[in-house]
């Protein structure tokens, strides 16, 4: 069964640019998450989604962070636009129904560094 | 949900023995959960312990749980080289939103 897919893996941009990235959760995981993880530091959750519907995005910035999982699959993450703090890994993760929720399956991450 | 802090930082160790790492927390919890994380397999989930359990076991993992000190053991026996990764506890009490903390780098020499 193949994992959580994230593309792209790198991403080098400059400030001020726009940038999007993408997720494939492991198929039948109603639950996503996007995490982010800066350097030497444990990853911190952006947003979580319930099929379609965003249920925790507290922790996004949603002056420049936009994200959706139109029809309750893919998911895509975008800034817009990026700053140099923006720097990070971008970890997508799932889980499944019930008490499989309480497991979640990450991706190998998207390493985004901002000029 | 809550951040759970890992102690130490940084572990180093031999091949053989036991690495043993620790985690607080601040509130009451539904479960604690421990990932690992290396470069070549990414973030992992390793164990589940639920608040009503005290020790928990997973091949060459060993996990307790003290809620009333609101602290967490994760131990590693015999390690291997392989072992060698950032570990990170995540104490859930509601929701299913984890919340690391820094992580403990372990690192295994042969």
């Amino acid at each position: 069964e193949a994992g959580v897919v994230q593309s792209p893996r790198y991403k080098i941009i400059e400030k001020k640019q726009p940038v999007a990235f993408w997720c494939n959760p492991i198929s039948g995981h109603n639950t996503l998450y996007w995490y982010r993880q800066n350097l030497g530091q444990g990853p911190e959750l952006l947003i979580r989604y319930e099929n379609e519907e965003a249920v925790d995005d507290s922790q996004l910035p949603k002056d420049r962070f936009s994200a959706e999982r139109l029809k309750g699959v893919d998911s895509t993450l975008k800034i817009q636009p990026a700053e140099l703090g923006d720097s990070a890994v971008y970890l997508c993760a799932s889980s499944g129904p019930g008490q499989g929720k309480n497991e979640q399956f990450f991706g190998p991450g998207t390493r985004l560094t901002v000029l | 949900s809550q951040q759970g802090e890992e102690d130490p930082q940084a572990l180093s160790i031999q091949e053989g023995e036991n690495a043993t790492m620790n985690c607080s927390y601040k509130t009451s919890i539904n479960n604690l959960q421990w990932y690992r994380q290396n470069s070549g397999r990414g973030l992992v989930h390793l164990i589940l312990i639920r608040s009503n359990e005290r020790e928990k076991h997973s091949g060459r993992l060993r996990v307790t749980l003290d809620t009333s000190k609101k602290s967490s053991s994760l131990l590693i026996t015999a390690s291997r080289a392989a072992d060698t990764a950032s570990y990170f506890c995540a104490p859930l009490n509601s929701g299913y939103a984890l919340n690391f903390g820094k992580g403990t780098s372990l690192l295994v020499t042969p």
